[in-house]
């Protein structure tokens, strides 16, 4: 079963503007990651942020954890064409047995 | 460093067939996950090995099974397949059994089942 929702599920932006996605979850957690997936293929890990994290930074990427909320984001600042994907959360809950618990994913299209 | 590689990349099947896939973990990774992407389900959980046991197991029948190699590499099968079967297989490796570890994706073997 998956753990949550993410927000929205499709997102259309021009190259150049920032992409920000949410994810809500249910449980207690480890940890959360977000990957990306160019066309069924892969998953590419993108970044891991741990519960007692607030946020996190990687190149243009920026991650949030509100661990009170259940929810995280992430921001993807001055999108490219290339960023064209579909973006999942995956929470590692506490009692799940490393277990990641995706979310339904957000598809993201960046126009040139 | 070589990522994780699974193969085949594509597998075509017919309805009680078995299939089999394999994977092999990052070198030094002991740890492989196993996931199904079905249209319309999502990513979710198969198995998890490591060190050469079965861990974790995620909410499939029976017929979905595997073993992990002494050299960490792993297979899934699939026995009496199902036109539901058809899906996205994932593995994912770790470098070891503590939870919390980032798991790195294959590229994955797309089953297509007739």
């Amino acid at each position: 079963s998956q753990q949550g929702e993410e927000d929205p599920q499709a997102l259309s932006i021009q190259e150049g503007e920032n992409a920000t996605m949410n994810c809500s979850y249910k449980t207690s957690i480890n940890n959360l990651q977000w990957y990306r997936q160019n066309s069924g293929r892969g998953l590419v890990h993108l970044i891991l942020i741990r519960s007692n994290e607030r946020e996190k930074h990687s190149g243009r990427l920026r991650v949030t954890l509100d661990t009170s909320k259940k929810s995280s984001s992430l921001l993807i600042t001055a999108s490219r064409a290339a960023d064209t994907a579909s973006y999942f959360c995956a929470t590692d809950d506490d009692n799940a047995g490393n277990m990641l618990t995706f979310g339904g994913g957000t598809r993201l299209m960046v126009k040139p | 460093e070589a990522g994780v590689t699974q193969s085949p990349t594509h597998l075509i099947k017919t309805r009680g067939q078995q299939a089999t896939l394999r994977c092999s973990p990052i070198s030094g990774h002991t740890s492989v996950y196993w996931y199904q992407q079905a249209l319309g389900l999502g990513l979710q959980f198969l198995l998890w090995y490591d060190e050469g046991e079965e861990r974790n197991r995620g909410n499939f029948p029976p017929r979905f099974s595997g073993r992990q190699f002494p050299n960490y590499s792993s297979e899934l099968n699939v026995n009496a397949l199902e036109l539901e079967d058809s899906a996205l297989y994932l593995c994912a490796s770790s470098p070891g059994s503590t939870g919390g570890e980032t798991q790195y994706f294959g590229p994955g073997t797309r089953l297509l089942v007739l």
